[in-house]
């Protein structure tokens, strides 16, 4: 799977947008970017998913560039409980395999008041 | 909203003892995967399993792991003889593959195994 590159950490004032990003220079035709986030030691959530146009959903919006060489993720009025570690991850899907996510580091975002 | 569900939520054991964590996947979906979370440390990919038979492993997952479908509804993780470093948080997540193949995997609150 391709890699990707975040910023270790995020301050976002609460009630304005939080805007994430993500590089993932050697993604090929294949690979979705997917983003997913950790509350404190919570289960990794589901976010939100694109291959190469822009998506949004009712928790966020994900502007992948046009060469798809990355991505942003986009909370549009974050709040106190949007404080997590947000991944970006680029996942290979073929029929075959278990298709599996791989982590990295991801972004710690912290919301303030 | 169908969720993905495990327990014990904490479970501690001795080295050398055998565990067993259970998960109940969303009802409707067909392959499984076992993760886990030390300390301050990456979400760690251990095992996929889909049609009763395992579809991928990582390093990690040797032979002290095995992973089973007893029934129609759980989904179980059994390390056989725990060390120290086998503490760690174990997440259990399920994905629907009978529509699109690009379906997301859903995790569930794991399980926080302490081995002493």
């Amino acid at each position: 799977d391709a890699k990707t590159t975040q910023p270790p950490s995020m301050d976002c004032a609460e009630g304005r947008a939080a805007n994430l990003p993500c590089n993932h220079s050697t993604i090929s035709g294949n690979e979705y970017v997917y983003w997913y986030r950790q509350i404190h030691s919570q289960g990794p959530q589901y976010i939100i998913h694109g291959l190469k146009n822009n998506e949004t959903n009712e928790m966020a919006s994900l502007i992948i560039t046009e060469d798809r060489k990355s991505s942003t993720l986009i909370l549009p009025h974050a709040t106190l409980r949007d404080t997590a570690v947000y991944y970006c991850i680029v996942r290979f899907l073929n029929n075959n395999a278990g298709n599996m996510l791989t982590f990295g580091g991801g972004t710690r975002l912290m919301v303030k008041p | 909203e169908p969720e993905v569900t495990q327990t014990p939520s904490h479970q501690v054991t001795q080295m050398g003892q055998e565990v067993i964590l259970r998960c109940v996947p969303i009802s409707n979906h067909l392959y499984f995967y076992w993760y886990r979370q030390i300390l301050g440390q990456k979400v760690e990919f251990l095992v996929s399993f889909y049609n009763n038979e395992i579809s991928e492993k990582s390093e990690i997952f040797d032979d002290q792991f095995s992973v089973e479908r007893p029934d129609g509804s759980n989904f179980t993780l059994k390390i056989r003889s725990t060390k120290l470093e086998d503490s760690a948080m174990y997440f259990c997540a399920s994905s629907d593959w009978r529509t699109v193949y690009n379906s997301p995997l859903h995790f569930g609150n794991g399980t926080r195994l302490t081995v002493t």
